[in-house]
């Protein structure tokens, strides 16, 4: 089936403009996670929904950054007032559901959007 | 606080030869465990995880992985490196099942022929 696909692939943007990044997770995905990936570090979590819960914003770097997530379905990930600092891949994972005991725990990602800050 | 260290940011092996990726965790209760490989321009895929069960996991491509609770280990091995195992390789950390990832700083494995 599909996996998770994220748009646009590749986003130039000067600094101080407002960006939206897009995640469509895999269909029946109950989470789904947002992660950012700088020049030579490693993945660092950004924010996480599950189901009808209150998402977890406790990788969020800044006010700038904020996501919503629509049911279970499409995300949007905004980034306002952009600065230099943001530039890195943003990559986009969702998990099964509980239904799926044997894979509940495997977050499938995304290709990830690549955000330049000029 | 959750930790991954992966020591060693580059790895070169010649073909044929064992492949060694070492990821220390650091966590205060029993931790689920993943290795990721990325391979260039492309997004992350699961190599093998270990949720306590089985403590060697066996995953995809050859690729397996043990779980040392003494030592909080989870190095990543294969007996036979080939060339199209060139990318970089994540270790990452989770302490509730489906919870956030908490990810090493990878290590990129280069394959000389």
């Amino acid at each position: 089936g599909a996996g998770v696909s994220q748009s646009p692939s590749n986003k130039v943007t000067e600094k101080g403009k407002d960006v939206e990044l897009r995640c469509d997770p895999i269909s029946g995905h109950t989470a789904l996670y947002w992660y950012r990936q700088r020049l030579g570090q490693g993945l660092e979590f950004l924010i996480y929904f599950q189901g009808n819960s209150a998402p977890d914003k406790s990788g969020l770097p800044s006010d700038r950054f904020s996501a919503e997530r629509t049911g279970e379905s499409v995300s949007t990930l905004t980034i306002q007032r952009t600065q230099q600092e943001d530039s890195a891949v943003y990559l986009c994972a969702s998990r099964p559901g509980l239904e799926r005991e044997w894979d509940q725990e495997t977050q499938y990602f995304g290709p990830g959007t690549r955000l330049l800050v000029l | 606080a959750q930790s991954v260290t992966q020591l060693g940011s580059h790895v070169s092996v010649s073909e044929g030869a064992l492949v060694l990726l070492r990821c220390n965790y650091s966590s205060s209760v029993p931790p689920y465990l993943f290795w990721y490989v990325q391979y260039p321009n492309q997004g992350l895929q699961l190599l093998l995880k270990y949720t306590s069960a089985a403590t060697l996991v066996k995953g995809i491509n050859g690729f397996e992985a043990e779980f040392k609770k003494s030592e909080t280990s989870f190095h990543l091995t294969k007996p036979s490196a080939h060339m199209s195992d060139a990318a970089e390789y994540f270790c990452a950390v989770s302490v509730h099942q489906g919870g956030k990832l908490i990810f090493g700083q990878g290590t990129e494995l280069s394959v000389k022929p």
